[in-house]
């Protein structure tokens, strides 16, 4: 079975442009998750889309956004690029999400360089 | 609210010697607690999870955990390392109501020397 898929994988934008990114699940699964990673932050959880639904959001001003489609696949979209968006983009996809135990399974990334 | 603390920046150890890699978690209710491995330039990997039971949980690649409720810890350990074990491994925990995020603790990096 194939793995979660994310393209771009590099992505270099300058500030003020906005990029969208996108993620395709595993055959399957219908919860998509999002998370930023920065070396001083670490893993911070975006938001999660279920059924083209928004279910859970973090702690990130309105530039960041998403949405999901009916075959599951996801993207999201940063606006108004600031320097400090620069960093490794997660897509991860689970089964349905709502069990707890659900394991999430993560794509390769998509790196974003903000100049 | 929930939160992972993995209290070593990075954790040296010889090839062939265990290794274990620190967890502690706050969280309200029961806990799902995860590992993963970020190598270079990649996504994460699953690694192992508890979900009830067995304290002991045996995972991927010669890996195992081991689940303390009164210590609310969730180590990490192999008997052997390797130097390709050498890589960022994160801990994650979410509570057992039904549309919980997944916290992570900030990463520890494993470094197996020769």
């Amino acid at each position: 079975k194939a793995g979660v898929t994310q393209t771009p994988r590099y992505l270099i934008k300058t500030r003020g442009q906005q990029v969208t990114l996108s993620c395709s699940p595993i055959s399957g699964h219908r919860s998509v998750s999002w998370y930023q990673q920065t070396p001083g932050q670490g893993l911070q959880f975006l938001f999660e889309y279920f059924s083209e639904t928004q279910r859970n959001k973090g702690n990130f001003p309105g530039r960041f956004s998403g949405r999901q489609f009916s075959n599951s696949r996801s993207e999201m979209n940063v606006s108004t690029l600031e320097l400090g968006d620069s960093a490794l983009y997660l897509c991860a996809s689970s089964l349905a999400g709502s069990n707890p135990s659900d394991t999430q399974y993560f794509g390769p990334g998509t790196r974003l360089t903000v100049l | 609210a929930q939160s992972v603390a993995q209290p070593e920046d990075q954790v040296n150890v010889a090839e062939g010697n265990p290794l274990t890699v620190k967890c502690t978690y706050s969280v309200s209710g029961n806990p799902y607690l995860f590992w993963y491995v970020q190598y270079p330039n990649r996504g994460l990997q699953f690694l192992l999870k508890y979900i009830t039971g067995d304290n002991l949980v045996k995972g991927s690649y010669g890996f195992e955990a081991e689940f303390n409720k009164s210590q609310t810890s969730f180590h990490l350990k192999k008997p052997s390392a390797l130097v390709s074990d050498s890589a960022l491994y994160f801990c994650a925990v979410r509570d057992n109501s039904g549309y919980s995020t997944l916290t992570f603790g900030k990463g520890t990096m494993l470094l197996v020397s020769p």
